[in-house]
């Protein structure tokens, strides 16, 4: 079975500009979350979604956003980017039920200049 | 609000060595605790699970204790490999409002020297 898939591995982006961030979870996972990881620090949450809808959002400005599609794979996408918003990236998938773990990617790393 | 630190922020040892690496938090209701091993520049990959009923869990060379009531876990590895450096995170997962967001550690980073 594929893990977490991630896409694109890499990304520059210009101040001010878009970009769209892609997961697929592990099939049969019906749960994707999102984490931020500025060098040095743990991961930080900013979002989860189950059964396409949001359960949760982390300390993130209105700038961050996601989505679920039917097949459970994700979206997060960040506009109006800052120097701030370089970091990794990071999908993780899960059953959705309490007691699961989590299955981590191998991220997206994302360079603001 | 739960706060998680790994003490400490590096530990460097001979190979072959047995290390322990700490974990704190400071709210005990959780559901579980997980530890990950991320290698420079990658993903997280989940080395052990926790459930709060438990009171530790091995794999292989690993073996990782929880102490819910003190807020307290470890991760032990035995007989320490070069292939063991890497930065060894863990993370807690709380009862209640939240349940579905991890928090983490800053993480551990180990070298293994040969």
């Amino acid at each position: 079975d594929a893990g977490v898939t991630q896409s694109p591995t890499h990304l520059i982006k210009t101040r001010g500009q878009q970009v769209t961030l892609r997961c697929s979870p592990i099939s049969g996972h019906k749960s994707v979350s999102w984490y931020q990881q500025v060098l040095g620090q743990g991961p930080q949450f900013i979002f989860q979604y189950y059964e396409k809808e949001e359960r949760g959002r982390g300390n993130f400005p209105d700038r961050f956003s996601a989505r679920q599609f039917p097949n459970y794979s994700s979206e997060l996408n960040v506009n109006a980017l800052l120097l701030g918003d370089s970091a990794l990236y990071l999908c993780a998938s899960s059953l959705g039920t309490d007691l699961g773990g989590y299955t981590f990617g191998s991220g997206t790393r994302l360079t603001v200049v | 609000k739960q706060e998680v630190t790994q003490i400490p922020a590096a530990l460097s040892v001979p190979e072959g060595e047995n290390l322990v690496l700490n974990c704190s938090f400071t709210d005990s209701a959780i559901y579980n605790l997980q530890w990950f091993r991320q290698d420079p520049g990658k993903g997280l990959t989940s080395l052990l699970l926790i459930q709060s009923s438990q009171r530790e869990q091995t794999s292989g060379r690993l073996n990782a204790s929880l102490d819910k009531s003190s807020g307290r876990s470890t991760l032990y590895i035995a007989a320490s490999q070069p292939g063991d450096s890497a930065t060894y995170l863990c993370a807690v997962r709380p009862l209640g409002a939240g349940s579905y967001q991890l928090t983490f550690g800053k993480g551990t980073k180990l070298s293994v020297i040969p």
